[in-house]
């Protein structure tokens, strides 16, 4: 089945630092792939996506390429902010032709917490 | 725009009285979904409905009954819940077909406890 890794946090960083949060899955077929984020206290926003190998998604300054060779979905930001807090879930979604189309796995999720 | 709307966004209830969640799209997806979401951890799928028709119920016990009254609403019943139910559920809504990438949006979730 479908499966996703996610780099284990908690990830502390200083406002203006690099960020790296590391993501690998495993999956038949052509998935789509998703990095969410989650504000303290709020649901799941969408941060970006890729749809085939090699697109890259890119949203507020965070950027993830789609690496088939690797299946793997890192996303970077060059310079975080302490609004940049929250938790990060890498996942997946099945393609067209498979019985997991629509359903979403997901990684176990990486607290982010910047310092001014 | 892309916005799933959900009330209550806070709901108490005790073991034995029944609630139900709402959720509300007008982006025209005909998949529909509620995840639970235990603190700090990842959504896990409870129900799927495609086409108004429950496609996926994870084996969800009977204590959670949902419905897809048309295209654009879900409620989730909610009847004799125990503590361990408590935990933030959110819908959430996907087209059907691939040219979007089967993306799904959720809405801000409704933070449920039982007492």
């Amino acid at each position: 089945g479908n499966s996703v890794t996610q780099m284990e946090g908690p990830v502390t960083l200083s406002e203006e630092a690099f960020l790296t949060i590391n993501c690998t899955y495993t999956a038949t077929g052509y998935p789509s792939l998703f990095w969410y984020v989650q504000y303290p206290g709020e649901g799941l926003q969408l941060l970006l996506k890729a749809t085939k190998a090699d697109d890259k998604g890119s949203n507020k300054g965070f950027e993830a390429t789609y690496r088939k060779e690797t299946t793997s979905f890192h996303l970077e930001k060059g310079s975080v902010q302490v609004s940049d807090s929250a938790v990060y879930f890498c996942a997946l979604s099945g393609d067209a032709g498979g019985t997991s189309y629509g359903k979403l796995t997901f990684g176990q999720g990486t607290i982010l917490t910047v310092h001014p | 725009d892309t916005e799933v709307t959900q009330t209550p966004k806070h709901l108490v209830m005790g073991m034995t009285n029944k609630k139900s969640l709402k959720c509300e799209q007008h982006m025209g997806h005909r998949a529909m979904y509620w995840y639970k979401q235990k603190a700090k951890k990842p959504p896990e799928l409870m129900f799927v409905y495609s086409y108004e028709k429950l496609s996926i119920n994870e084996s969800v016990p009977s204590r959670f009954s949902p419905e897809c009254p048309n295209s654009s609403l879900l409620n989730l019943h909610l009847h004799a819940l125990q503590p361990e139910d408590s935990a933030l559920y959110l819908c959430a809504s996907s087209q059907l077909g691939g040219l979007f990438g089967n993306t799904i949006y959720f809405g801000e979730g409704s933070w449920l406890t039982v007492v």
